[in-house]
């Protein structure tokens, strides 16, 4: 059971903007950085976003993600319909010694 | 070009073993912290081991004391030794590669490997 949650789905038309939330404790994204990674059907997840809002190389701006107390965002701007994917949010936790992913959200481009 | 590869999976009996390796290249797995992760059919992803490039390790409460994880840095592999399997830990397994700025944000992952444990 994960510790990170997140909405089962998100969905919205090409060129609207959609939020995914993820929701932790103190002892994860409370303490240490997020990250976001996506995942396109029947393949490897890719990191997204590091260090709660730093896009590695080749991700486009329309990725940007924020942070507040115990609770991070990943919003996705100007949705394309390459959009459609499972994301999921992570953080390290002090109280576990471990990684922990989110539940994960299915983003649907309608 | 960074690239890692893991294979070692396959069908095992319940408290059986299987040592789930993955080959990197383009780096070094001594440089970088190294993580498994797995993910069962349809579920999302976990967390399940990660070498530090100190060596220091850490396991999920899941499997630890069953999972071992390692690293040959002659060979530039990165291991999984998986001991008392459970039906639980059919997944498949990726490993992946931290960045140097932050060892547990996984920016190169590997295609990754079935394993089915089933009698």
């Amino acid at each position: 059971q994960s510790v990170l949650t997140q909405p089962s789905s998100a969905s919205g038309t090409p060129g609207q903007r959609v939020t995914i939330s993820c929701s932790g404790s103190r002892s994860n994204i409370g303490s240490n950085t997020v990250n976001w990674y996506h995942q396109l059907p029947g393949t490897a997840p890719q990191l997204l976003l590091y260090s709660d809002n730093q896009r590695p190389s080749g991700v486009p701006d329309r990725f940007s993600g924020s942070k507040s107390d115990t609770s991070a965002s990943l919003a996705i701007s100007g949705l394309q319909s390459e959009d459609e994917a499972d994301y999921y949010c992570a953080a390290w936790d002090d109280s576990l010694n471990g990684y922990v992913f989110g539940t994960g959200t299915k983003v649907t481009v309608l | 070009e960074v690239q890692l590869v893991e294979t070692g999976g396959g069908l095992i009996q319940p408290r059986g073993s299987l040592r789930l390796s993955c080959a990197a290249s383009g780096f070094s797995v001594s440089s970088n912290y190294m993580t498994w992760v797995r993910q069962a059919p349809g579920k999302g992803l976990e967390w399940v081991s990660t070498k530090r490039d100190d060596g220091t390790t850490y396991y999920a409460d899941t499997v630890r004391g069953r999972f071992t994880i390692s690293r040959d840095n002659s060979r530039n592999t990165l291991s999984l030794q998986m001991n008392s399997l459970r039906a639980e830990d059919s997944a498949v397994y990726y490993c992946a590669r931290g960045t140097i700025v932050d060892g547990h944000a996984l920016d190169s992952w590997g295609q990754g490997t079935m394993v089915t444990v089933s009698s």
